[in-house]
């Protein structure tokens, strides 16, 4: 079975340009996260889908920060205007819908690398 | 609201000796524990993961986690490190009814020497 893939897997853009990051589960995982580390700090949780919906979106940092999940397949992050404060690596993970969180592992994708310039 | 303390942001082991993370967290329920690895180049990977039970949770590669609720540890150790074991090491730790909402420490990379 394919994994969690992530596009694109590296980007450099300028302080206030636009970027899309996008991310495509493992066919029929319900759950989709997007993670983020900033650079020396600890990775952390930005939101949870569950289908199209968000379930929650507690760790987004500001409204810069806008996530979609149309038809409860892949999603996309933008980021918009991007800040230096926004260079990391950007992680999305998907897991199975229902059941316990410990009959759901969790799998990753490879992350995109995302330097704001 | 959780955290989790790894220590030690860098390891260096000698090639068949003990390997030793160390990881601390706290939590107002309890916890599911976890420990991931990060490959170069790769995404995380799920070494193993504790959620009830027995508190001796063993994992892929021949890792085992201890989990000790009176000093809130979940060390990961393998007896004999190979040098396929450098990567980065990631202790996490989820509320159970939160799902996969993880909290990671900082990361443990670890150099294997031969």
């Amino acid at each position: 079975e394919a994994g969690v893939t992530q596009f694109p897997s590296h980007s450099v853009i300028e302080k206030g340009q636009t970027v899309t990051l996008r991310c495509d589960p493992i066919s029929g995982h319900d759950n989709l996260y997007w993670y983020r580390r900033v650079m020396g700090k600890e990775i952390k949780f930005l939101l949870h889908f569950v289908k199209e919906s968000k379930q929650d979106e507690s760790g987004m940092p500001n409204n810069r920060f806008l996530a979609e999940r149309t038809g409860g397949t892949y999603s996309t992050l933008k980021v918009q205007p991007a800040e230096l404060e926004d260079s990391g690596v950007y992680f999305c993970a998907s897991s199975q819908g229902a059941g316990r969180l410990y009959n759901s592992p969790l799998h990753f994708g490879n992350g995109t690398r995302l330097t704001v310039t | 609201a959780q955290s989790v303390t790894q220590l030690g942001s860098h390891v260096s082991v000698s090639e068949g000796a003990l390997v030793l993370l160390r990881c601390n967290y706290s939590s107002s329920v309890p916890p599911y524990l976890f420990w991931y690895v990060q490959y170069p180049n790769q995404g995380l990977q799920l070494l193993l993961k504790y959620t009830t039970g027995a508190t001796l949770v063993k994992g892929i590669n021949g890792f085992e986690a201890e989990f000790k609720k009176s000093e809130t540890s979940f060390h990961l150790t393998k007896p004999s490190a190979h040098m396929s074991d450098a990567a980065e090491y990631f202790c996490a730790v989820s509320e159970g009814t939160a799902g996969n909402k993880l909290t990671f420490g900082g990361g443990t990379r670890v150099l294997v020497k031969p």
